[in-house]
């Protein structure tokens, strides 16, 4: 078991510019979990999937914000017109229960200049 | 009004010596409490989890959860310079997602 892997680890990219990131759980895990995290903040919760579905969905995650977990094995988010503001630490999690412990990938990195 | 609460720190000790994090959270519905520790840089892995009262040791970790007065604490014993790091705590309610606090910065000094 190589634990929760996501790729890439950084990206730069300009104002305005599409970019998805690809998260891949530990492999009997049901629940998968996508948070960001800005410097000095905890992880603030973006959306979660059970198998392929998605349950929740943040109400401070805009319409640019997009996530998939298509057959219910690896997740994708992707952030359309990236701004500044979107800089951060992109995490994901995942767990085998809905109360089970979640661990985290290494996270990806965003720097929108 | 913030869900989960932690005093951002630093909290400083001296090597050797008991850091004591603590954590408060809203919502008495929440049914599990965990603790993660967060290194510059790095992304948060796991160091405790507790779902019901009283203590839960793990090494020189003990992780305390009184639900009728909404806390828990995470303890460290013997501190080390390696222990410095942010930990933050976590809540999970009703099974849904994970709410975590702010995270306080501990500091140990040699």
């Amino acid at each position: 078991d190589t634990g929760v892997s996501q790729n890439p680890r950084h990206k730069i990219t300009k104002r305005g510019q599409n970019v998805t990131f690809r998260c891949d759980p530990i492999s009997e895990h049901n629940r998968l979990y996508w948070y960001r995290q800005t410097l000095g903040q905890g992880p603030e919760f973006l959306t979660y999937f059970q198998n392929e579905a998605q349950l929740e969905k943040s109400r401070l995650l805009s319409d640019r914000f997009s996530a998939e977990r298509p057959k219910g094995s690896f997740s994708t988010l992707e952030i359309q017109r990236t701004e500044q503001g979107d800089s951060a630490m992109y995490l994901c999690a995942s767990s085998l229960a809905q109360f089970g412990e979640a661990f985290f990938g290494q996270g990806t990195r965003l720097t929108v200049v | 009004q913030k869900e989960v609460e932690q005093n951002s720190g630093p909290l400083s000790v001296p090597e050797g010596a008991i850091a004591s994090l603590n954590c408060t959270y809203s919502d008495r519905g929440s049914q599990s409490f965990f603790w993660y520790r967060q290194y510059s840089g790095k992304s948060p892995e796991l160091i405790m989890s507790i779902y019901s009262n009283g203590d839960k040791e793990d090494g020189r970790f003990t992780a305390q959860l009184n639900k009728a007065s909404q806390y828990v604490s995470l303890l460290i014993r013997d501190s080390q310079p390696s222990d410095s790091a942010t930990y933050l705590c976590a809540v999970n309610n009703y099974g849904q997602n994970f709410v975590f606090g702010p995270g306080t910065r501990l500091s140990v000094l040699p």
